[in-house]
């Protein structure tokens, strides 16, 4: 497979701060990312998507940037809320194959 | 949204017994799923991928004789872990692609089941 299992980063920050989480994908023909969030003990949950031909795409609080040219994905979230606490992944996507994971950041809010 | 539901939630098991884990989409139907395993603090490593009605694809590493999976129905895919030890000790979660209604048009998602945790002691 191409997701290599690593120790994840980790990532601090105070409650209504901004954070960004970044990704490194592997393969420069995947043309689908998606960023997961996952709580402890769950199955991840979809938070945002983004195809090849985009560089930037926004939600709600969140806002997803792929840069292809050095196979790079980020995540920003805006005022980061307690709740934010998870482990952040994203995917990789060749359309019609399987999706493939990022190694993932450990994301903590200090109240 | 489509719903996939995995079961059981936590399993504990004497090692050398079998584990069997369900995989089942709800409200859509799934010719492809797929078995991930997952680590303490490690991302998700994709083990297989279950195809309805034929032989499942195996990452490179993963043993087809350890770990059997069955996808009999266009909603059930089934990993059975054969004679388990306590390596094998680990959180599986299973995924089946849909259409996401408001993601990126025309792209699928991968909507996951909450998992299972074995424990094999």
């Amino acid at each position: 497979g191409e997701s290599v299992g690593l120790h994840l980063p980790t990532l601090s920050v105070q409650e209504g701060d901004n954070s960004i989480i970044n990704c490194a994908y592997s393969n420069s023909a995947s043309d689908y990312f998606i960023w997961y969030k996952q709580e402890s003990g769950k199955g991840p949950q979809f938070i945002i998507d983004i195809r090849s031909n985009m560089d930037k795409r926004q939600g709600q609080r969140v806002t997803v940037l792929l840069n292809k040219t050095v196979k790079h994905l980020s995540l920003q979230i805006a005022a980061t809320q307690p709740g934010d606490s998870a482990v952040y992944f994203c995917a990789e996507n060749l359309t019609g194959n399987q999706f493939y994971f990022g190694t993932g950041t450990s994301l903590t809010v200090i109240p | 949204g489509a719903v996939v539901s995995q079961h059981p939630s936590w399993v504990i098991c004497k090692s050398g017994t079998s584990v069997k884990i369900e995989c089942r989409s709800l409200d859509f139907q799934a010719t492809t799923m797929f078995w991930y395993r997952q680590f303490p603090k490690q991302s998700l490593m994709l083990m297989a991928t279950s195809n309805e009605g034929s032989k499942a694809t195996y990452e490179q590493g993963v043993e087809k004789d350890k770990f059997l999976i069955n996808h009999a129905s266009l909603t059930l895919s089934t990993l059975t872990v054969t004679s388990a030890h306590p390596e094998d000790s680990s959180f599986y979660i299973c995924s089946a692609q849909a259409i996401r209604t408001g993601g990126v048009a025309g792209y699928t998602e991968a909507f996951f089941g909450q998992g299972t945790r074995l424990t094999v002691v």
